[in-house]
């Protein structure tokens, strides 16, 4: 069973704080996906990054996949109060199908 | 495109009733998906369909029966709710070779009593 593992689970900050949320597993993978989830909706694909060492922004975000394949990072440069809400990490691994593992999820809430 | 859809948005069952949740997409997918999810959890993979006509167990299946009507149509059913089954479920779908990225409905909360 591949397992990935979030922290923080909670976080709380003001608005224009840095912050950085991280993903963990003992597990490769070959490719890892973050979600937004908002409240009463479904998760929002933000990004995947696919190639060990890999750096991709977007806008404020910044996602980093692991050299090993096995961990990830999202970093918010000066957090804004649209960027509540619940982050999601999710694996995909080939030799189980492609089928994603999800982590548990960081609840971020920034206040202004 | 409405994307993935579900209904019911929220439903209250009381222990031993049956329902059918149902899923819809419009983006032409193959795979589509059922997850649950639980505080601290993240998202649980029910049963899954990786194309029309066939389907396959996920993570947690026991309690859930599915079926894949036709190409857009993934149903979720309830044979007899249990307490433990209150959650919120997602169905997703998504497209073969893209490294499996997934696009979510809203979702439907169950609560069972």
């Amino acid at each position: 069973t591949q397992l990935l593992e979030q922290s923080p689970q909670f976080l709380s900050i003001q608005e224009g704080e840095n912050l950085t949320v991280y993903c963990n597993s003992s597990s490769v993978f070959s490719s890892l996906q973050w979600y937004r989830q908002e409240p009463g909706e479904g998760p929002v694909l933000l990004v995947t990054v696919v190639t060990g060492g890999e750096v991709k922004k977007l806008k404020r975000l910044t996602f980093q996949f692991g050299d090993a394949r096995k961990d990830s990072s999202l970093h918010i440069t000066a957090a804004q109060p649209g960027d509540t809400g619940l982050y999601l990490c999710a694996g995909a691994a080939r030799n189980a199908g492609n089928m994603l593992t999800f982590g548990g999820g960081t609840r971020l809430m920034v206040k202004p | 495109n409405a994307g993935v859809t579900q209904t019911p948005k929220f439903q209250v069952l009381k222990t031993g009733q049956s329902m059918t949740l149902q899923c819809a997409q419009d983006m032409n997918h193959n795979s589509m998906y059922w997850y649950r999810q639980d505080p601290g959890m993240g998202l649980r993979l029910i049963y899954y369909s990786a194309s029309e006509g066939t389907t396959d167990k996920g993570e947690v299946p026991n309690g859930y029966n599915v079926s894949r009507l036709n190409k857009r149509e993934f149903s979720l059913r309830l044979e007899s709710a249990a307490p433990s089954q209150t959650s919120v479920y997602f169905c997703a779908s998504s497209e073969i070779g893209y490294d499996n990225e997934q696009f979510f409905g809203p979702g439907t909360r169950l609560t069972v009593l």
